[in-house]
């Protein structure tokens, strides 16, 4: 079993605050890790795939980098909305996928 | 299409019901996945199905009994379920081989409460 842990559980910040968050990860044989944005009665989807150390993605207002030898990641969210409002999880990828709990965040308009 | 649907959205059922759960692909994925969610923890896998043959059961109890009739289907079988089954149930659905930059395409999932 492969312990994936995200911090913090939750989150509330006001409209327009940047934020960010932790995945950390066991760091020996690393192969890929995702992120994945959840919200309420939606499906999961997938926001990075991230597999080199140093890598860093963006998507829109969104930024993940990816620290392998130390087995971390963060996700940033720049200018935060409302419709940013979501459970975060992390997935360390192996011969299955290791999720964490997942970070909620709430955007306060 | 990038969608992975499942039914029925909600489900309550007794101890001695028999019920399904449903989760329908069609990206062309040959790999899909059954994973239980209960809160504040994370999703945990229960069955992999990898071109229509199981290829992992993470030693889930009998009265939960995967199904793949074809590529595009993924069945769940429920007998005689405790309440602590009570969780949402997610299907996902992911391409082979399973590339590490594969992303799982997940359904909205089955909330199923076990009176």
């Amino acid at each position: 079993i492969l312990n994936v842990e995200q911090s913090p559980q939750s989150l509330h910040v006001q409209e327009g605050d940047s934020t960010n968050f932790t995945c950390s990860f066991p760091s020996s044989n690393f192969y890929a890790l995702h992120w994945y944005r959840w919200e309420t009665a939606k499906s999961p989807e997938a926001l990075f795939v991230m597999t080199l150390n140093g890598d860093e993605k963006k998507k829109g207002r969104i930024s993940a980098t990816l620290n392998t030898k130390e087995g971390y990641s963060y996700l940033y969210i720049k200018g935060s909305q409302p419709e940013d409002s979501a459970t975060y999880l992390c997935a360390r990828v192996g011969n299955q996928f290791y999720f964490g709990t997942g970070t909620s965040l709430t955007v306060i308009p | 299409d990038t969608e992975v649907t499942q039914t029925p959205k909600h489900l309550v059922m007794g101890m001695t019901n028999k019920k399904s759960l449903k989760c329908e692909q069609h990206m062309g994925h040959r790999a899909m996945y059954w994973y239980k969610q209960k809160a504040k923890k994370p999703p945990e896998l229960m069955f992999v199905y990898s071109y229509e043959k199981l290829s992992i059961n993470e030693s889930v109890p009998s009265r939960f009994s995967p199904e793949c009739p074809n590529s595009s289907l993924l069945n769940l079988h429920l007998h005689a379920l405790q309440p602590e089954d009570s969780a949402l149930y997610l299907c996902a659905s992911r391409e082979v081989p399973t590339g590490r930059t594969y992303e799982q395409y997940f359904g909205p999932g089955t909330r199923l409460t076990v009176t």
